[in-house]
């Protein structure tokens, strides 16, 4: 099964608007990370938001806000006042604090495009 | 301060051939990561270190692959005989241990290979 899932392969959202970028992740441990990075065209990964498992408040960061919903183990991405620059790559990840690799494994990623 | 770096930014080699492709952490961070992207996918874990030594290579796909890391700082991920599938973006990231599923990876701009 697949341990992080993004069901939206494409979206094109009209500038200024709001978008939220779906994300489902699967794990049996109480500890774990997730993380949203946004890979534009030019190919570097850009770390953009972090949420604990045990946090409480859902984590933000400037325009970025993270949709933490424990118990539908879902980390949705939220982009406010969307820009042209936002389009690109946007991925997200899980670290389990358990057992399991010690690397990120990421989702397959959505395509955000924003329309002027 | 300067970000982790990569080079080549592009290889392009004869299948058989042997690679080696370079990563330089962020000064002063402990772990280093490398990961395997192919095209319209997320990218994939290989291998992790923790100092100079390698904590994790469950995701090295076979023993064609080796990376080290003899001063705890640059990495070299080793490719022998190469194959076509081995064509691919290689990703190297490098955190600040902090704790196994807080620890946020910050990613190189990445090294294109290309194996004809």
């Amino acid at each position: 099964a697949q341990k992080i899932t993004q069901t939206q392969p494409g979206m094109f959202v009209q500038e200024k608007e709001a978008v939220t970028l779906d994300c489902t992740y699967d794990t049996s441990d109480q500890s774990y990370g997730l993380f949203w990075y946004k890979q534009p065209s030019s190919g570097e990964m850009i770390f953009l938001i972090y949420q604990g498992s045990y946090d409480e408040q859902n984590a933000t960061e400037g325009r970025y806000s993270l949709n933490f919903q424990k118990a539908r183990k879902s980390a949705n991405l939220v982009i406010s006042a969307s820009q042209l620059g936002d389009s690109a790559m946007y991925f997200c990840a899980m670290r389990e604090g358990g057992g399991g690799a010690d690397g990120l494994t990421f989702g397959k990623g959505t395509h955000l495009i924003i329309q002027p | 301060g300067a970000g982790v770096s990569q080079t080549p930014s592009n290889k392009v080699t004869e299948k058989g051939k042997y690679v080696e492709l370079r990563c330089d952490p962020i000064s002063g961070h402990t772990a280093l990561y490398w990961y395997r992207q192919s095209l319209g996918q997320g990218p994939e874990f290989l291998i992790y270190f923790q100092g100079t030594g390698a904590a994790d290579d469950s995701g090295l796909p076979n023993d064609r692959f080796f990376a080290v890391r003899p001063e705890g700082s640059v990495s070299t991920l080793k490719i022998q005989r190469t194959e076509r599938g081995d064509s691919a973006v290689y990703l190297c990231a490098s955190s600040l241990i902090i704790s196994r599923s807080t620890d946020t990876q910050y990613f190189g701009p990445g090294t294109r290979l290309t194996v004809l």
